[in-house]
């Protein structure tokens, strides 16, 4: 496509409840990144893959939030037994694995968690 | 590992003042910065990019900024702002080392514009 899509762009969810965001990265882009942007707290890094594989999981804030991505495109962020504080918004990016370019980001998904 | 810091979370600027948005960074190895913008209810887009050669790049609506590689600073000018300024801005480093390329963000400094 021609620009990083994220769906839903927003999800309502009861606590406890598990949730999946998706993040289509820009075709040929190599790295995806996942934030998390919340209200007064900033871009939060959670995930970076480059290809299939995460070297940089140390953003993830618990053992209910994991990601995956599949033949070096699609990525999947799931959050089992959702809280009110994971509301946010997810914020995914992609870039090209040359390095001096920019990362590209899609519009976000807005989880509220009720 | 590199870092990126924005020390101030708000910045309040009457219009038609300048301004200034700080951001440090550190890193062992060369990096590659940009400022991105969030303007409200809208995604992130790229504002500039430093990769190489002239420390002082510009942007298509005012906005420069300096690489300072001495100071690890990257901070962002602008001689007068509009209201249309009204932001939230994002600094961001590159690095690429051990075969992987990683973009870090600060946290972002939320710059409002006073009419």
């Amino acid at each position: 496509g021609a620009g990083v899509s994220q769906s839903p762009s927003n999800k309502v969810t009861e606590k406890g409840k598990d949730v999946e965001l998706r993040c289509d990265p820009i075709s040929g882009h190599t790295a995806l990144y996942w934030y998390r942007q919340s209200l007064g707290q900033g871009l939060e890094f959670l995930i970076y893959f480059q290809g299939n594989s995460a070297p940089d999981k140390s953003g993830l804030p618990s053992d209910r939030f994991s990601a995956e991505r599949t033949g070096g495109s699609v990525s999947t962020l799931t959050i089992q037994r959702t809280q009110q504080e994971d509301s946010a918004v997810y914020l995914c990016a992609s870039s090209p694995l040359i390095m001096n370019t920019e990362a590209f980001f899609g519009q976000g998904t807005r989880l509220t968690v009720v | 590992a590199q870092s990126v810091t924005q020390l101030d979370s708000q910045v309040p600027v009457f219009e038609e003042a300048p301004v200034e948005l700080r951001c440090n960074y550190s890193s062992s190895v060369s990096v590659y910065l940009f400022w991105y913008v969030q303007y409200p209810n809208q995604g992130l887009q790229l504002l500039l990019k430093y990769l190489s050669g002239s420390t002082l790049v510009e942007s298509i609506n005012g906005f420069e900024a300096e690489f300072n590689k001495s100071q690890t600073s990257f901070h962002l000018r602008k001689p007068s702002v509009h209201i249309s300024d009204t932001a939230e801005y994002f600094c961001a480093v590159t690095v690429v080392s051990g075969g992987y390329q990683k973009v870090t963000f600060g946290t972002g400094t939320k710059l409002q514009v006073i009419p």
